[in-house]
């Protein structure tokens, strides 16, 4: 069974201020590691598909890590603005195939 | 490109009923993706197809869920009972080089089986 789990679960953050959001993942079988932003009544986007260990992303004030060895990654947002509340979704490729989403992260940024 | 189109965006139907929902993955993409997002489970994957060919379908909730890709640009997932316990949002997701740049996600049809 493939886990990929997410946390924290919710997070509620004031305008400004910097957060992280871990997703940990099987180690074994590794292809991708993807993380996706989902705005509510909207679909989830990528935001940045990842496959080396020790990888670094960025995208704006929003930036991610992997480490493909001990199975995690994190995704940072720094300044945090009420425009990036959504929820965050981290997903495993495995070499099968298959995209193996976490539960998220749901992001709340208050004025 | 108009993106990953599904149809419907809502269905409401009884239960007993056939649904059948729809989906354009993006020209060019070679992977297909049904997703089911439920409050309890979230994003499920249930079946894909790589050239129009079913790959795993182990994620097919039981024998009233099929799904078919005839052609490169058309996919259908039918429900047939439906069932209110299927109500949810199904998502179609489409990717090329085994999703190298991302899935693109449609824009889901919410299901409601009264």
């Amino acid at each position: 069974i493939l886990n990929v789990e997410q946390s924290p679960q919710s997070l509620h953050v004031q305008e400004g201020d910097s957060t992280n959001f871990t997703c940990s993942f099987p180690s074994s079988n590794f292809y991708a590691l993807h993380w996706y932003r989902w705005e509510t009544a909207k679909s989830p986007e990528a935001l940045f598909v990842m496959t080396l260990n020790g990888d670094e992303k960025k995208k704006g004030r929003i930036s991610a890590t992997l480490n493909t060895k001990e199975g995690y990654s994190y995704l940072y947002i720094k300044g945090s603005q009420p425009e990036d509340s959504a929820t965050y979704l981290c997903a495993f490729n495995n070499q099968g195939g298959k995209l193996i989403f976490g539960q998220g992260t749901e992001l709340s940024v208050k004025p | 490109d108009a993106g990953v189109i599904q149809s419907p965006r809502h269905e409401v139907t009884e239960m007993g009923q056939e649904v059948t929902l729809r989906c354009k993955p993006i020209s060019g993409h070679n992977s297909l993706f049904w997703y089911r997002q439920t409050m309890m489970r979230g994003l499920e994957l249930l079946i894909y197809f790589n050239n129009n060919v079913p790959i795993d379908d182990s994620g097919m909730p039981e024998d009233r869920f099929s799904a078919k890709m005839p052609n490169a640009s058309f996919s259908t997932l039918k429900i047939q009972p439906s069932e209110p316990r299927d109500s949810a949002v199904y998502f179609c997701a489409s990717s090329s080089r085994r999703g190298d740049y991302g899935y693109t996600f449609g824009s889901g049809t919410r299901l409601t089986v009264v």
